[in-house]
């Protein structure tokens, strides 16, 4: 089935730096989520974009539907050690309901 | 907290049994999706319902079986248990159906399914 590239896979960073992490696909999307997903739990949705171009806010989450609707970009700012965790974007296309999930990307983040 | 349960939290098998692990939606949600996440995996689209109808399917063999029910809730089941069976299993709801995206799924928190 269709995957999506997330990169990067894993980062360290100090407390109080910002983050980048963005989610390619080779297929057009419609919608595109990102979630936070703790060790042995489910993923917990942050933000939900519908429309190429958006630019939604959810505190210090940031995240953009790229224009090409092919991509998927999300920032967190002035990182804290609760954000650690793995975060996951998921893509939505126009046929059928089912969502494709992106590989994942770890964040730790060093007090 | 998003208002979708699953049960039981773990569950340990044998190979070549058999298993059913239940979700409970949000209230209104007419759709739901099962996912399967192996460790270190982000999850796999096993197959989504629609108003108690199967409304697509990923790559699982015919072992993976569901049931949606009126009142929100559903079932995955799965025959013939194999090792590889072995994941994090979660269901996800939404209000979905369109099929025309702008959709949102909310998970639960995960059966963990362990087969020896």
């Amino acid at each position: 089935g269709q995957q999506l590239n997330q990169s990067p896979q894993s980062m360290f960073i100090q407390e109080g730096e910002d983050v980048s992490m963005n989610c390619t696909s080779s297929s057009i999307f419609n919608t595109w989520l990102w979630y936070k997903q703790d060790p042995g739990e489910g993923p917990v949705l942050l933000i939900a974009l519908y429309k190429a171009g958006e630019l939604t806010s959810n505190g210090r989450l940031t995240a953009q539907f790229g224009i090409t609707r092919k991509d998927s970009f999300l920032n967190i700012s002035a990182s804290i050690p609760s954000d650690v965790g793995i975060y996951f974007c998921a893509g939505q296309g126009n046929t059928g309901n089912q969502f494709y999930f992106g590989t994942g990307t770890s964040l730790t983040v060093i007090p | 907290e998003t208002g979708v349960t699953q049960s039981p939290t773990h569950l340990i098998k044998t190979r070549g049994q058999q298993v059913t692990l239940r979700c409970s939606s949000q209230s209104g949600h007419n759709t739901v999706s099962w996912y399967q996440q192996a460790l270190g995996q982000g999850p796999q689209f096993i197959f989504q319902y629609y108003r108690e109808e199967e409304n697509g399917r990923g790559n699982f063999p015919p072992r993976f079986s569901g049931l949606q029910f009126p009142n929100y809730s559903s079932e995955l089941n799965v025959n013939a248990l194999e090792l590889d069976d072995s994941a994090l299993y979660l269901c996800a709801s939404s209000l979905g159906g369109g099929g025309a995206g702008g959709d949102t799924q909310y998970f639960g928190p995960g059966t963990r399914l362990t087969v020896l």
